[in-house]
C-alpha cells in the first residue's frame, strides 16, 4: 500500500549549519511531493513541493531532491536558524484526485 | 497564517457525548479535507470535499464521523458517541483544484481530548 516514511525521527543541528531531512516513499506511483513545517500547536505550513518530473527544485534557503530510482525524497535547509526548529513532514500523492499521504515526520532542533 | 479558520481551537468533551467541528476553508478554494493527527505521528487522512460533493472517505471514518459541505463553503466535521481513543488534533486544509498547484492549507487544528 501506499507509505511514506522518515528515516530518522529527530535531527539536530547547530545554528548556520546546513540540514538534510529525508524521506522513503513506497508508492512509485506518486507524481507529487510535498514538505511541511509544523511547529507546537500549529497546522502543517507549506514548504516546497515538487512534481515527478523533475528531481530538483529550489527555493528560499531550502532544496528539494527527488531521486526515483530509489524513491527518496530529501529536503536541504541552508543556514539552519533557530526559527527552523520544527517538525518536518514529507507527502506524497499518487494520483489525481487523491489526498496527500504523509509520513511520520522529522523534529529538527537547532542550537545556537 | 494561512486563511483558513478551525473553530474551537481546543474541545474537552465525556465519552460518549456528540461534537462538531468547524472550518472555513480560504473563500476561492474548491477543495476542503479534513485530518486526524495524533501525538508523534503525521496526520492521517480522513475526507475530502470537491465543492459540496464528498469524493472520498478513508478506511479511518467510522460511521459515527459524519462531514458535511452544504453550500461548498465551510464544512463541520461530527462525532458521535466519542471515544477515548478519538482524542487528537482534527485539521482542515482547503486547496484550489487546478493542474500545477495542489499543496493543501492547513488551520490550525481543533485538539479534541475525550474524558
Amino acid at each position: 500500500g501506499e507509505s511514506v516514511g522518515l528515516h530518522l525521527p529527530t535531527l539536530s543541528v547547530q545554528e548556520g549549519d546546513n540540514s538534510i531531512i529525508n524521506c522513503a516513499y513506497s508508492n512509485s506511483a506518486s507524481d507529487y511531493f510535498i514538505w511541511y513545517k509544523q511547529e507546537s500547536g500549529k497546522g502543517p505550513q507549506f514548504i516546497i513541493d515538487i512534481r515527478s518530473n523533475m528531481d530538483k527544485r529550489q527555493g528560499q534557503r531550502v532544496t528539494v531532491l527527488l531521486n526515483k530510482t530509489v524513491k527518496h525524497l530529501s529536503l536541504q535547509i541552508a543556514a539552519t536558524q533557530p526559527g527552523d526548529s520544527a517538525v518536518y513532514f514529507c507527502a506524497e500523492k499518487g494520483q489525481a484526485g487523491t489526498a496527500l499521504i504523509f509520513g511520520k515526520g522529522t523534529t529538527l532542533s537547532v542550537s545556537s | 497564517d494561512t486563511g483558513v479558520s478551525q473553530d474551537p481551537r481546543h474541545k474537552i468533551t465525556k465519552r460518549g457525548q456528540n461534537v462538531t467541528f468547524r472550518c472555513d476553508p480560504i473563500s476561492e478554494h474548491n477543495r476542503l479535507y479534513w485530518y486526524r493527527q495524533t501525538l508523534g505521528q503525521g496526520p492521517e487522512f480522513l475526507t475530502y470535499f470537491q465543492n459540496e460533493a464528498q469524493l472520498e472517505k478513508s478506511r479511518l471514518l467510522s460511521d459515527r464521523f459524519s462531514a458535511e459541505r452544504p453550500k461548498g463553503s465551510f464544512s463541520t466535521l461530527e462525532i458521535q458517541r466519542t471515544e477515548q481513543g478519538d482524542s487528537a488534533m482534527y485539521l482542515c486544509a482547503s486547496s484550489l483544484a487546478v493542474t500545477g498547484d495542489e499543496k493543501l492549507f492547513f488551520g490550525s487544528g481543533t485538539q479534541l481530548s475525550v474524558l
